[in-house]
């Protein structure tokens, strides 16, 4: 399978502990971009890389995430301190960049995280 | 900044029937526009996108949408319903060559197909 793969696919757990997703994208694509998909709503942008560096932060990542993306390739979405608030699937997607066409988002099939 | 809005958050169409999604959206630049639909449990899949060109483009499974610069509309429409076409479906616009391409979406349209 060389789509875009998600881990874990869901995770439980109780408010104020640390969660940590994974990312893996398509292996040539350049960019990667994380989503917040909550119930009822559409994905929000959070963040996106340029191979290792990332460029933009929405508002909505406050200082309790972070993310990165160690030697462009793989990336990481880390939780502190979860709230309720933060239940919600995490959409990962993947494109490549470069020339005068646009480059498809491909997405993964997220990970959803429940708060408890 | 772009943003798109989806009127009517359920759509009950029957089989056989026209389904019809509205999108309007708002972007300073010239857009990049697309409709993704997500099967429950999954990730989003591209249905069909709009970046210059021909203005009516066709996707998978028989949809197809217009742009409309006037009316900054890109409606969805297929002839036909299917059952397997009950799903969610999103309109998104992003800004293109101009900047990261970052997708902004609607709050979605949850379709139900009545047999």
């Amino acid at each position: 399978d060389t789509g875009v793969s998600q881990d874990p696919r869901h995770k439980i757990t109780k408010r104020g502990q640390n969660v940590t997703f994974r990312c893996d994208p398509i292996s040539e694509h350049n960019r990667l971009y994380w989503y917040r998909q909550t119930l009822g709503q559409g994905p929000e942008f959070l963040t996106y890389f340029q191979n290792e560096a990332q460029l933009e932060k929405s508002r909505l990542l406050s200082d309790r995430f972070s993310a990165e993306r160690p030697k462009g390739s793989f990336s990481t979405l880390e939780i502190q301190r979860t709230e309720q608030g933060d239940s919600a699937m995490y959409l990962c997607a993947s494109s490549t960049i470069g020339g005068s066409s646009y480059n498809e988002q491909f997405f993964g099939p997220g990970t959803r995280l429940t708060v408890l | 900044a772009q943003s798109v809005t989806q009127l009517g958050s359920h759509v009950s169409v029957s089989e056989g029937a026209l389904v019809l999604l509205r999108c309007n959206y708002s972007s300073s630049v010239p857009p990049y526009l697309f409709w993704y639909v997500q099967y429950p449990n999954q990730g989003l899949q591209l249905l069909l996108k709009y970046t210059t060109g021909a203005t009516l483009v066709k996707g998978i499974n028989g949809f197809e949408a217009e742009f409309k610069k006037s009316e900054t509309s890109f409606h969805l429409t297929k002839p036909s319903a299917h059952m397997s076409d009950a799903a969610e479906y999103f309109c998104a616009v992003s800004d293109g060559l101009y900047g990261n391409n970052r997708l902004a979406f609607g709050k979605g349209n949850q379709v139900v197909v009545i047999p």
